[in-house]
């Protein structure tokens, strides 16, 4: 079965970078889209960005743009998000997502989620 | 940017009732993307609905999803005391995903 384990709680203070960690298993890694999912306290989800294990490609929310960066390890089946310039607002759990689509539906959907990393930003 | 507004904000009922949820796009978007996931308190959300109106794996057959457009719904027949929770719809526009910002079904 799918499975994605995230990388455990982080506490950083405003201005840092962290660098969360979600290791897939139980289906072809390169095979689907993942993403990057954080829920702040209260809220709703918000979407950050995406990346193509097969080629490495990324694309972005635009509110994330140039302080969030998602990469792969294609050996060990694990995707990284970094962001940086923290402050208490980033403070929220991350989720990655392993997308998956159907193609009788014609449709793309956010499928299996990470248990999810709580990063806390507090002087 | 596309927004997606939930309404209500909360809905009060009691089991056995029905509940209609909506989502509110603030243009036109596909149904290929269109989504629902339920959350309960400390867990991740999970998938219910794809492609507007089809039952994820597991999804009983109480929850269906509508609508096109601008305009989506997902409906409970006959709430269960396991489907107090909250709800999220999703959808995708100009290479951004969104997230309504939920509807939470309490029991009255």
């Amino acid at each position: 079965q799918v499975q994605l384990v995230q990388s455990g709680a982080e506490v950083k203070t405003p201005g840092a970078s962290v660098k969360l960690s979600c290791r897939a298993s139980g289906y072809p890694f390169t095979d689907f889209y993942m993403h990057w999912v954080r829920q702040a306290p209260g809220q709703g989800p918000e979407w950050m960005g995406m990346l193509n294990p097969s080629g490495g490609t990324t694309h972005y929310a635009q509110r994330f743009q140039g302080r969030v960066t998602v990469t792969r390890d294609t050996s060990t089946s694990t995707i990284y998000m970094e962001l940086t310039s923290l402050r208490s607002e980033d403070t929220a759990v991350y989720y990655c997502v392993r997308e998956n689509h159907s193609s009788w539906a014609s449709a793309y959907f956010f499928e299996d989620w990470g248990q999810g990393t709580q990063v806390t930003v507090s002087s | 940017e596309l927004v997606l507004t939930q309404s209500p904000g909360t809905l009060s009922l009691s089991p056995g009732e029905r509940a209609a949820l909506s989502c509110r796009a603030s243009q036109s978007v596909s149904r290929s993307y269109a989504a629902w996931f339920q959350q309960k308190p400390g867990q991740a959300p999970r998938l219910l609905i794809y492609g507007a109106s089809n039952r994820a794996a597991g999804t009983p057959d109480r929850f269906s999803g509508s609508g096109s457009g601008t305009d989506f719904t997902l409906t409970i027949s006959s709430l269960e005391p396991e489907d107090f929770a909250v709800y999220y719809c999703q959808h995708y526009a100009g290479s951004q995903w969104t997230f309504g910002q939920g509807t939470k079904v309490e029991i009255k």
